[in-house]
């Protein structure tokens, strides 16, 4: 099976809101609302931002959100921050009782 | 505090066995569905296989199955996952998930000769 789609980098500067879109297909994103998203720091271990598409942990700023429409769910991230430049993944439950990943976006705050 | 403890991760030669371990605290494994993921340092992550809340429905990504096993021990709240014919396409840094919960900072299996 396919890795989800990401773009392999999207930019903005402090302040702004940027987007980052994750397409699947109808067999994994379209099929459950079974969509995370983690950020990682270089060397460090990923943590996650948002679960079940659109639900964040406690201690994860309001300033992340998700979202989803058919095959693709994307994350917003709003008031971009310096310490918001990471590598973010997506990942889907699939009808195959299995989950798959994308290969990753680098933000990289301006 | 919840958090997740991986361990027995090392160096294997290739055909050779592991088992990792994943020490929970803070909430209860029996209540989630749990996962194993793996990265390759500098890569991306790479899921291996999954156990439901329930002990049920275990499955696993194409290129371990049939060489390695999930299972949990619910009294220890540990997770396990037992590695078998190890290739060294496996050597990455193993990390035990939850869909909403922290991830800790994995164990890293090296196959190499």
């Amino acid at each position: 099976q396919s890795a989800l789609t990401q773009p392999a980098s999207v930019s903005g500067s402090p302040g702004q809101s940027i987007t980052i879109s994750c397409t699947g297909t109808s067999s994994d994103v379209g099929a459950y609302n079974f969509v995370s998203w983690f950020q990682q720091y270089p060397g460090k271990a990923p943590k996650v931002m948002i679960y079940d598409v659109n639900k964040r942990p406690s201690e994860i700023s309001n300033r992340f959100s998700g979202s989803k429409s058919g095959n693709t769910a994307s994350l917003t991230i709003s008031g971009l921050q310096a310490e918001d430049e990471a590598d973010y993944y997506c990942a889907s439950y699939t009808i195959s009782n299995t989950v798959i990943f994308g290969a990753g976006t680098k933000l990289t705050v301006l | 505090e919840v958090q997740v403890v991986e361990s027995g991760g090392g160096l294997v030669q290739p055909g050779g066995s592991l088992r990792l371990s994943c020490a929970a605290s803070g909430f209860s494994i029996s209540n989630y569905w749990m996962h194993w993921v793996r990265q390759v340092p500098g890569k991306g992550l790479v899921w291996v296989s999954l156990i439901k809340s329930d002990g049920s429905g275990a499955n696993y990504a194409d290129s371990v199955k049939g060489r390695f096993t999930i299972s949990r021990d619910i009294a220890k709240n540990t997770l396990y996952l037992q590695m078998n014919s190890l290739r060294v396409e496996d050597t990455a840094v193993y990390y035990c998930v939850t869909a909403d919960g922290p991830w800790g900072q994995g164990t890293l299996v090296t196959v190499s000769s």
